[in-house]
């Protein structure tokens, strides 16, 4: 079983809707990462959050917001996305730096 | 500038074979990490390896060991007797001592029984 939980897995949306995606760490680590993965690429790094405080924002668009609420959750706020915005999200979270473990993702298509 | 490349698209073998899957990177910085990450069909990413640049003796774990060569800024896993359960798409990745990491393009091994 994965440390780190992704919720949902899978979501639709339309490209005028809100949504988020959640995610959740017990493993007391400093650090945690959202990532874009499109089919066959590599994880493309978009936020990173440490001790609670953005350090990394990829000069990802406004209609991806990041939120660290604690040091155990991040989530993603979407809105207003487009179709090229589907894939898969990954979170993960560190104590050491480049040693991730990340989540399952959440799957994502905007309609 | 960082960059990662794994020439290698897609490899297949026959189960019992060993495989090579080759890494370049290229960073300014004198103290930076490499990593090796296993993304099989179920999607989760796994971390396999951290290596530092100040730390280049070889490593092995079981079946998986990694040769680092600063002189040719490499840094490649050989799987020994691969197995069906090893194929999987297999990042390569560096950081330059910060929790910016970056992917390479991936090389997908396909172990076949």
């Amino acid at each position: 079983d994965t440390e780190v939980t992704q919720t949902p897995k899978h979501l639709v949306m339309g490209m005028t809707n809100k949504k988020s995606l959640k995610c959740e760490q017990h493993m007391g680590h400093r650090a945690m990462y959202w990532y874009k993965q499109k089919a066959k690429k590599p994880p493309e790094l978009m936020f990173v959050y440490s001790y609670e405080k953005l350090s990394i924002n990829e000069s990802v668009p406004s209609r991806f917001s990041p939120e660290c609420p604690n040091s155990s959750l991040l989530n993603l706020h979407l809105h207003a996305l487009q179709p090229e915005d589907s894939a898969l999200y990954l979170c993960a979270s560190s104590q050491v730096a480049g040693e991730l473990f990340f989540g399952e993702g959440s799957r994502l298509t905007v309609l | 500038a960082q960059k990662v490349t794994q020439a290698q698209t897609e490899i297949s073998v026959v189960e019992k074979e060993d495989v090579t899957l080759d890494c370049v990177y290229e960073t300014r910085d004198t103290t930076y990490y490499l990593f090796w990450y296993k993304q099989p069909p179920s999607g989760e990413l796994v971390f396999l390896i951290r290596r530092n640049s100040f730390d280049e003796q070889n490593e092995i774990s079981g079946r998986y060991s990694w040769n680092f060569q600063k002189s040719t800024s490499s840094f490649n896993f050989t799987i020994t007797a691969s197995q069906v359960v090893d194929s999987a798409v297999y990042f390569c990745a560096l950081s330059e001592d910060t929790d910016k990491l970056i992917f390479g393009t991936g090389t997908r091994l396909q172990v076949f029984p």
